[in-house]
């Protein structure tokens, strides 16, 4: 399976826990993203890795939320002390040459 | 910045008719894409069709294609000969420089 990965798929944790995501992009697709997608919506982006430097943070990454891209490779999104708001869909795309961005399968978390 | 308008929340069609989802845009780049997206209840964002702002013909995949009308900022969807699996969210985006910004989403139902 050549396209995007996401692990794990669903995440269930309690207020206050730190939960980590895996994203592993399409091999040679050299630009990351990461999205959340709340209920209703539609997904807002939230950071981006050319490569293993994270060029741009939207103001929705709080100091909770921390994401890495250590060998330009797979990436990690990581929250510290989750709250019930953190509750969403957390989306990764990686990008193509021709500027088309395909998306992984999600993670949803559910914060209780 | 950029945004997406979808004014539709919901759309209701017949199985085999065609359906035409509404998306309008603003934007102050000269170059841009936009894209369509479908969502089935799975979560997983599925990339549909891509139109280059430059793009002098409307793009066509398949049963897909895409309305550009640059003055009027319009970028619609047209659906042709719509079947019961084409029942999901479908979300229109514009991609500037970087980063996706998606509108709300309009959630299509195919009736038998």
């Amino acid at each position: 399976d050549t396209g995007v990965s996401q692990n794990p798929r669903h995440k269930i944790t309690k207020r206050g826990q730190n939960v980590t995501f895996r994203c592993d992009p399409i091999s040679e697709h050299n630009r990351l993203y990461w999205y959340r997608q709340t209920l209703g919506q539609g997904p807002e982006f939230l950071t981006y890795f050319q490569n293993e430097a994270q060029l741009e943070k939207s103001r929705l990454l709080s100091d909770r939320f921390s994401a890495e891209r250590p060998k330009g490779s797979f990436s990690t999104l990581e929250i510290q002390r989750t709250e019930q708001g953190d509750s969403a869909m957390y989306l990764c795309a990686s990008l193509s040459r021709w500027s088309t961005q395909y998306f992984g399968p999600g993670t949803r978390l559910t914060v209780l | 910045a950029q945004k997406i308008t979808q004014t539709q929340p919901g759309m209701f069609v017949q199985e085999k008719e065609a359906v035409t989802l509404d998306c309008t845009y603003d934007t102050s780049d000269q170059s841009y894409g936009l894209f369509w997206y479908k969502q089935p209840s799975s979560g997983e964002m599925i990339f549909l069709i891509y139109q280059g702002s430059y793009d002098e013909q409307n793009a066509t995949e398949g049963r897909y294609s895409l309305n550009f009308q640059k003055a009027r900022k319009s970028a619609n969807l047209v659906i042709s000969a719509s079947q019961l699996g084409d029942s999901a969210m479908y979300f229109c985006a514009i991609q500037g420089a970087q980063k996706l910004v998606f509108g709300q989403g309009t959630r299509l139902t195919i009736n038998p």
